[in-house]
């Protein structure tokens, strides 16, 4: 299963855009990459997928390079509800496999 | 419209005992997943179940856990002679498919101890 690397923590100030990075040097081309944060004493939360393109919604960007090693999450303006962990996961439905492979995540601190 | 609710919220039980974990999925969700998240880690995948059927039991740890579900809905995890290394938050996660693009809706949890 193909993996991915995030930092352990960052930091951001309020109301500045934060920008998550992920590596994911041994996707397949069949890997979507998606973007999940939990925060405090929940359960998981969708923020974003995407394939190739980089993608917008409501809720944060995505930004996916040219060979698709690499992708960022970006929180134009972060806000205190946005401090969670952030988890960058590949997703693959090879035959019955509709699992995601979680790594430890990246704890986004957010200062007033 | 509801989420994903789960029960008990908090379970503290004696080692050895058995225990049963229940998700309630979102309605019409065909797909539903469980997870288990040790303190400071990142989420295990257990099994997932595509209506009643379970395609990917290959996360269970063990024989001693077990899951079902019924009329695709209601799914129970059930640990039986538990040990304390299984203490850990269980999470369940449903969606309207398994496809890749179909987002896991997540439960709160369910903290079990093993004492």
């Amino acid at each position: 299963d193909a993996k991915t690397t995030q930092p352990n923590s960052m930091e951001s100030n309020e109301e500045e855009p934060v920008h998550l990075p992920c590596n994911h040097s041994t996707i397949s081309g069949t890997d979507y990459i998606h973007w999940y944060r939990q925060l405090p004493s929940q359960g998981p939360e969708y923020v974003i997928h995407g394939l190739t393109s980089n993608v917008n919604n409501r809720m944060a960007s995505l930004a996916i390079a040219e060979d698709r090693k690499s992708s960022t999450l970006i929180l134009h303006r972060a806000t205190l509800r946005d401090a969670a962990v952030y988890y960058c996961i590949l997703r693959a439905d090879a035959g019955n496999n509709r699992k995601l492979i979680w790594g430890l995540g990246t704890s986004l601190a957010v200062n007033p | 419209g509801a989420g994903v609710s789960q029960s008990p919220s908090n379970k503290v039980t004696e080692k050895g005992k058995d225990v049963e974990l229940r998700c309630d999925p979102i309605s019409g969700h065909t797909a539903l997943y469980w997870y288990r998240q040790s303190l400071g880690q990142g989420l295990e995948f257990l099994i997932y179940f595509q209506g009643n059927s379970a395609p990917d039991k290959s996360g269970l740890p063990s024989d001693r856990f077990s899951a079902e579900r019924t009329g695709g809905s209601v799914s129970t995890l059930t640990i039986q002679r538990t040990q304390q290394e299984d203490s850990a938050v269980y999470l369940c996660a449903s969606s309207l498919l398994a496809g890749m693009l179909y987002e896991q809706y997540f439960g709160p949890g369910t903290r079990l101890t093993v004492t």
